[in-house]
């Protein structure tokens, strides 16, 4: 079986701070990570993945994430936020040869503040 | 065209009520999902097409019931909802549910109230 935590319900973080927002997961086979955005009042938004390769994974709006295979973590990173980054972020997971269903984490609400 | 679209945005219903919740894409994609997401909780996936068949049923209570009529579109049918069936109900399509992973694209959800 997988899991995926997120252990921070909430960061708040000032505007133009940096910020990480912590994933680890568990699964007895290889997997395919994923962050995703949620506005308010709106449907999910992928941000970034990682299937295979490099572990530092670049996506949009000027996140980033790192693959962690030994310590089976996948957090997500923003060297400055801003406003509008304020909003709830999902980590999920899709297990290999699962077919393509994602279990996602509990979520953590990111609040950036001036 | 990149975009899942939902109608209604909201919806309020009583429990004696049959209404139903449409999703379409036109972007040739032949999985599509439904997700109930209640509040400050993540997406829990309900139910999976592929191919337009039902391929995966998360033990969803019977008074949910979903259809394919082509590619592009699923319903979900709901008739004598409890109140705790109140959710955001989001859609979601991805390309080719046999060829490993595929993105799934997330429409804008409906907003479920049950009275």
């Amino acid at each position: 079986a997988q899991s995926v935590t997120q252990l921070d319900s909430q960061v708040p973080v000032f505007e133009e701070a940096p910020v990480e927002l912590r994933c680890n997961y568990s699964s007895s086979v290889s997997v395919y990570l994923f962050w995703y955005v949620q506005y308010p009042n709106q449907g999910l938004q992928l941000l970034l993945k990682y299937l295979s390769g490099s572990t530092l994974v670049k996506g949009i709006n000027g996140f980033e994430a790192e693959f962690n295979k030994s310590q089976t973590s996948f957090h997500l990173r923003k060297p400055s936020v801003h406003i509008s980054d304020t909003a709830e972020y999902f980590c999920a997971v899709i297990h290999t040869g699962g077919g393509n269903k994602l279990t996602f984490g509990t979520g953590t609400q990111l609040k950036v503040e001036l | 065209d990149t975009e899942v679209t939902q109608t209604p945005k909201h919806l309020v219903m009583g429990m004696t009520n049959k209404k139903s919740l449409k999703c379409e894409q036109h972007m040739g994609h032949r999985a599509m999902y439904w997700y109930k997401q209640k509040a400050k909780k993540p997406p829990e996936l309900m139910f999976v097409y592929s191919y337009e068949k039902l391929s995966i049923n998360e033990s969803v209570p019977s008074r949910f019931s979903p259809e394919c009529p082509n590619s592009s579109l699923l319903n979900l049918h709901l008739h004598a909802l409890q109140p705790e069936d109140s959710a955001l109900y989001l859609c979601a399509s991805s390309q080719d549910p046999g060829q490993g992973f595929n993105e799934q694209f997330f429409g804008p959800g409906t907003r479920l109230t049950v009275l």
